[in-house]
């Protein structure tokens, strides 16, 4: 199957502070997904971006589907950003297949 | 909407008991699927189905059985519960298969002693 790498596996910020998020995959995709996974443990779709730039308020994200990779970037991060952010990927079926996910968090 | 609700939210069960995890989408979507995630990890499809009556297994479908009797539910079914079982359960929906955003509920953690 695909394989999905997220990097870095850990990543700690200063509220305020910039950072970007990456995720690596292995074959073409036709479905990209976002997701931000918040301390009670839901998932929360953030991006649906299998190819292309995406913004929504402080988070943006962009897509080199020819590279196979994909960009998270958390702009000006608040203390509510913290939590896990998982890249999910799916080929030319439906079956998504889910990054190991980067948790982020965010010190006041 | 209510979007795609789960049932239990919880559950705590002893080995060899049997439970069904519900599922219900109310935005008529005709995929539907079922995941895990372990400690730490990513989610892993259990199965997932493409239509009322279809159903296939996915990655991880050992120990697990599903219906698809309406476009609206699609539960999961633990017939002789094992530690290894001890994860949270996604329930998701899609209004199409290939390239198409998938939506999750809120999850079911089970606990199995």
């Amino acid at each position: 199957g695909i394989q999905v790498e997220q990097s870095p596996p850990d990543l700690i910020l200063q509220e305020g502070a910039n950072s970007t998020l990456r995720c690596n995959f292995s074959d073409s995709v036709n479905n990209l997904q976002w997701f931000h996974q918040n301390p009670w443990g839901q998932l929360i779709n953030l991006f649906y971006i299998p190819s292309g730039t995406k913004q929504n308020g402080r988070l943006s994200a962009t897509t080199v589907a020819t590279e196979r990779y994909s960009l998270l970037y958390i702009s000006s991060s608040q203390t509510t950003d913290s939590g896990v952010y998982f890249c999910a990927v799916g080929p030319y079926d439906y079956k998504l297949s889910f990054g190991a996910g980067t948790t982020v968090t965010v010190r006041a | 909407n209510a979007g795609v609700t789960q049932t239990p939210k919880f559950r705590i069960l002893k080995i060899g008991q049997s439970m069904t995890l519900q599922c219900t989408q109310d935005m008529n979507h005709n995929y539907m699927y079922w995941y895990r995630q372990d400690p730490g990890m990513g989610l892993k499809l259990i199965y997932y189905s493409v239509g009322a009556g279809i159903t296939d297994k996915g990655e991880v479908p050992n120990g697990y059985n599903v219906s698809r009797s309406t476009t609206e539910d699609f539960p999961l079914r633990l017939e002789l519960a094992a530690p290894s079982q001890t994860s949270v359960y996604f329930c998701a929906s899609g209004a199409d298969g290939r390239g198409d955003e998938q939506f999750f509920g809120p999850g079911t953690r089970l606990t199995v002693l």
